[in-house]
């Protein structure tokens, strides 16, 4: 299995909302990411789990909390969200942080908040 | 500090014909890896390419190839015989100390190809 799997594909949420995007992988990555990406902007970091511990945290809101239970998952848990969240979620694993295999990225979340 | 820099916003290419996308990085590590990606419409990132900053030969996997010119710090895509199924947003990516760093992977702005039929 050489695949990154995010759940949901898509997702519309209100601001008093809470939600979360799933993300696994079955490669024996340890290493995982979330970054968040806006129109024809390149992806932007947000955090990095390293051997299922929080590792880098980009100064990201309070509003989105991340979540590693295990090696083979990730989870963003998303509370009070504003409209201008709204972008396109990738998660993407490696086998470390700096291992020159570089990362597998999935397909993606396209979140939507109203 | 780590940078990437993509001077084209959009490329048009006619189809069957080569494309070449520009890329150039700045890093001061000596070991670093850097990577070319695709991003469709649907949103997936796409592994294509990839260069050691060690490696003596320039990467090159099927229809990709990466023009490296290390003196420079550039590292071109050249993708061979256009298809209409390339047109997407293209990521340079860098990622430094790739033997044991622990820095992420830095990504260009990206350039929007479009090929025309």
């Amino acid at each position: 299995d050489t695949e990154v799997t995010q759940t949901p594909k898509h997702l519309v949420m209100g601001m008093t909302n809470k939600k979360s995007l799933k993300c696994e992988q079955h490669m024996g990555h340890r290493a995982m990411y979330w970054y968040k990406q806006k129109a024809k902007k390149p992806p932007e970091l947000m955090f990095v789990y390293s051997y299922e511990k929080l590792s880098i945290n980009e100064s990201v809101p309070s509003r989105f909390s991340p979540e590693c239970p295990n090696s083979s998952l990730l989870n963003l848990h998303l509370h009070a969200l504003q409209p201008e969240d709204s972008a396109l979620y990738l998660c993407a694993s490696s086998q470390d942080v700096g291992h020159l295999n570089g990362y597998t990225f999935g397909s993606g979340t396209r979140l939507t908040v109203v | 500090a780590q940078k990437i820099t993509q001077t084209q916003p959009g490329m048009f290419v006619q189809e069957k014909e080569a494309v070449t996308l520009d890329c150039t990085y700045d890093t001061s590590d000596p070991s670093y890896g850097l990577f070319w990606y695709k991003q469709p419409s649907s949103g997936e990132m796409i592994f294509l390419i990839y260069q050691g900053s060690y490696d003596q030969q320039n990467a090159t996997e099927g229809r990709y190839s990466l023009n490296f010119q290390k003196a420079r710090k550039s590292a071109n895509l050249v993708i061979s015989a256009s298809q209409l199924g390339d047109s997407a947003m293209y990521f340079c990516s860098l990622l430094p100390r790739i033997y044991g760093g622990n820095t992420p992977l830095v990504f260009g702005k990206g350039t929007r190809l479009s090929v025309i039929a």
